[in-house]
């Protein structure tokens, strides 16, 4: 079974400071992506990496930054956290191959940026 | 117009009854599909993936394909209360970005 875990359930931060997201995988996945998810906006990507220290953005990279050292582990880092970056976090991860795009989720991360 | 579409719901279906979500997208060159379910407060589950055209069984879980037309569908047989959850439908074009519909919500009356 893929297991992705993400390090915290719940985060409550205040505006202004700098937010770490952590994410691990051990399935050996090349491919891993950081999304958030909000009511009626459905799932965006923020960023992604195919291998470790490659990362492209995705559709909504202001705002964030992304590290991953080593392969099994992709952190999201908000640089200064604002309210409007209240949301759900999710990782995921893909494993390598033509053709297998599939996508396996980490627990979420609920962020409340006071 | 959205990439890809799912109506929101809530589709309503009485225990034992055959639930049918569908989703629709524009990119014609879209090459992998896939089902997700999500229970409220949780993330998205994986439960189907498709490739070719047809229908593509797993359990109660059936998945079609019909590319001409760009449309997906997920049928759930025999639907119970523990089905009721947001089915993602989701779709790849073949490189590392998938874009995922908002959702259908599906409600199993007991």
């Amino acid at each position: 079974d893929v297991k992705v875990t993400q390090s915290s359930r719940y985060l409550v931060k205040r505006t202004g400071e700098k937010v770490f997201l952590e994410c691990v995988q051990d399935m050996d996945h090349e491919n891993m992506f950081w999304y958030r998810q909000d009511p009626g906006l459905g799932l965006r990507l923020i960023y992604f990496s195919y291998d470790v220290k490659m990362k492209e953005k995705g559709d909504i990279p202001e705002g964030y930054s992304v590290s991953r050292e080593k392969k099994e582990r992709f952190s999201l880092i908000l640089e200064s956290a604002s309210t409007n970056q209240t949301s759900m976090y999710l990782c995921a991860s893909s494993p390598p191959g033509t053709g297998r795009y599939e996508q396996y989720f980490g627990p979420g991360t609920r962020l409340t940026v006071t | 117009q959205k990439e890809v579409e799912q109506n929101s719901g809530p589709l309503s279906v009485p225990e034992g009854a055959i639930a049918s979500l569908n989703c629709t997208y524009s990119d014609r060159g879209s090459q992998s599909f896939f089902w997700y379910r999500q229970y409220s407060g949780k993330s998205p589950e994986l439960i189907m993936f498709i490739y070719s055209n047809g229908d593509k069984e797993d359990g109660r879980f059936t998945a079609q394909l019909n590319k001409a037309s760009q449309y997906v569908s997920l049928l759930i047989r025999d639907s119970q209360p523990s089905d009721s959850a947001t089915y993602l439908c989701a779709v790849n074009k073949g490189g590392f970005k998938t874009i995922f519909g908002a959702g259908t919500r599906l409600f199993v009356k007991a």
